[in-house]
């Protein structure tokens, strides 16, 4: 069975602090590892990691991908109290029609 | 760009009746939408796949008799909970993925929170 696992469940730091969030996947067949953050509603899209070891960021945030290790991490540095949220690591499963695996989420509480 | 609406946004009903969810992709034609279900602290758990113009397909456990998916036009999907109970009463969430757009790009709607008394 496909499953992507996600850790920690929960998180609370402080303001300024420095965040990584882990994601580790078993899939059948892999083609993308996917994150995203999701605050009230609908999840909004951060990265898509396919190639091993490189990095993608976008401003405070970075994330990587070790498909060796299937495994992806995500970073965020000097938080802010806008960074809470709940984020979500999910895989792309290639079929016909594209299907997504979504973890559990990482609930992360940002204290001011 | 690659906007999606879902309609309503929040619904109550009463147990043993039917809901339609509406999802719509306003700016792109969607040949493909998913729909998702969100229990509270959970993750989003794909329920079923459908593609204009043909059956959707679920995932295993998804009773296609209770959640009815019609994707009509490639910009609408409606999804019909069919004698809702309380245990139904959860987040749906729908995607689409946009006619020639980059592969695994799928873009979320708001969401729809239906609860079922």
């Amino acid at each position: 069975e496909d499953k992507v696992v996600q850790s920690p469940l929960s998180l609370v730091v402080h303001e300024g602090d420095t965040v990584t969030l882990n994601c580790s996947y078993e899939v059948t067949n892999f083609r993308s590892l996917l994150w995203y953050k999701q605050e009230k509603k609908a999840p909004t899209f951060l990265f898509m990691l396919t190639s091993s070891g490189i990095e993608k960021k976008s401003g405070r945030l970075s994330s990587i991908l070790d498909k060796k290790e299937l495994f992806s991490i995500l970073n965020i540095t000097a938080t802010q109290t806008g960074d809470s949220a709940v984020y979500l690591c999910a895989v792309l499963i290639p079929n016909r029609d594209d299907k997504i695996i979504f973890g559990k989420g990482t609930r992360l509480h940002i204290l001011p | 760009g690659a906007v999606v609406s879902q309609h309503p946004s929040r619904v109550i009903c009463k147990s043993g009746t039917s809901v339609k969810i509406e999802c719509r992709s306003l700016d792109f034609q969607a040949t493909t939408m998913f729909w998702y279900r969100q229990f509270p602290k959970q993750s989003l758990m794909l329920m079923a796949t459908s593609n204009e113009g043909s059956k959707a397909t679920y995932e295993q456990g998804v009773e296609k008799d209770k959640f009815l998916i019609n994707h009509a036009s490639l910009t609408l999907s409606t999804l019909t909970v069919t004698s809702a109970h309380p245990e139904d009463s959860s987040f749906y969430i729908c995607s689409a993925r946009r006619r020639g757009g980059r592969l695994g790009e799928q873009y979320f709607g708001p969401g729809t929170r239906l609860t079922v008394t």
